[in-house]
């Protein structure tokens, strides 16, 4: 159980276009997804947290509109890179915390690595 | 402010047993959680540490001890597919975030 899946899992865009990145939790519902950021040989950056039909909450440096986020169902948060540029080249993963009790976990996705041309 | 802290990278030989530091400090603290993630790929969760102690689950281990703001990743009789980064990750009482450390990349030799 607590599967969660990313799309697609690699992309090639060229710079100006917006890429949008799907991060689905598989067999739970997820109240909250949260978005992070890994350059090579770094450690996971947090970007934004998203709660289930509610705007999404951004860390400081993170633009909110070159980065938005959708947290449309219990099930599907999307990450939409706008205007990307050859710096957002990095490797995106999602998490997925579940829905009632005390979930302690955050189930991670496979990641997505963007590169921009 | 929060601030985690890893040593970036460790050696070790197959068969032995490594011990990888971390400590925090950050506002608020509710769970200390350990990573693996090898290249190229997502994080996978390997423990979790709330109270003070020791928490073991087949060759790994963690510790946390909280009022040092200290934890350690214990991995015993290793094998060459351990070679990996363990992330360290802290999770505060502002909305349940994670704040994750550098990472310490480790090679395990034959």
């Amino acid at each position: 159980g607590a599967v969660v899946s990313q799309h697609p899992s690699w992309v090639i865009c060229k710079s100006g276009t917006s890429v949008k990145i799907e991060c689905r939790s598989l067999d739970f519902q997820a109240t909250t997804m949260f978005w992070y950021r890994q350059f090579p040989k770094q450690s996971l950056m947090l970007m934004a947290t998203s709660n289930e039909g509610s705007k999404a909450t951004y860390e400081q440096g993170v633009e909110k509109d070159k980065f938005l986020i959708n947290h449309a169902s219990l099930t599907l948060s999307t990450l939409t890179v706008t205007s990307a540029h050859p710096e957002d080249s990095s490797f995106y993963i999602c998490s997925a915390r579940g829905a009632g009790g005390f979930s302690y976990e955050q189930y991670f996705g496979p990641g997505t690595r963007l590169t921009v041309t | 402010g929060q601030n985690i802290d890893q040593p970036t990278e460790m050696t070790a030989t197959e068969g032995a047993i490594v011990q990888i530091n971390c400590t925090y400090q950050t506002s608020g603290f509710n769970g200390l959680f350990w990573y693996q993630q090898h290249a190229g790929e997502a994080p996978t969760f390997l423990s979790y540490n709330v109270l003070d102690g020791l928490e073991e689950k087949g060759r790994f281990s963690s510790f946390l001890s909280r009022s040092k703001g200290y934890s350690y990743l214990l991995l015993k009789e290793l094998q060459m597919k351990d070679s990996a980064s363990y992330l360290c990750a802290v999770r505060g009482n502002y909305g349940q975030n994670f704040v994750f450390g550098p990472g310490t990349r480790l090679s395990v030799l034959p």
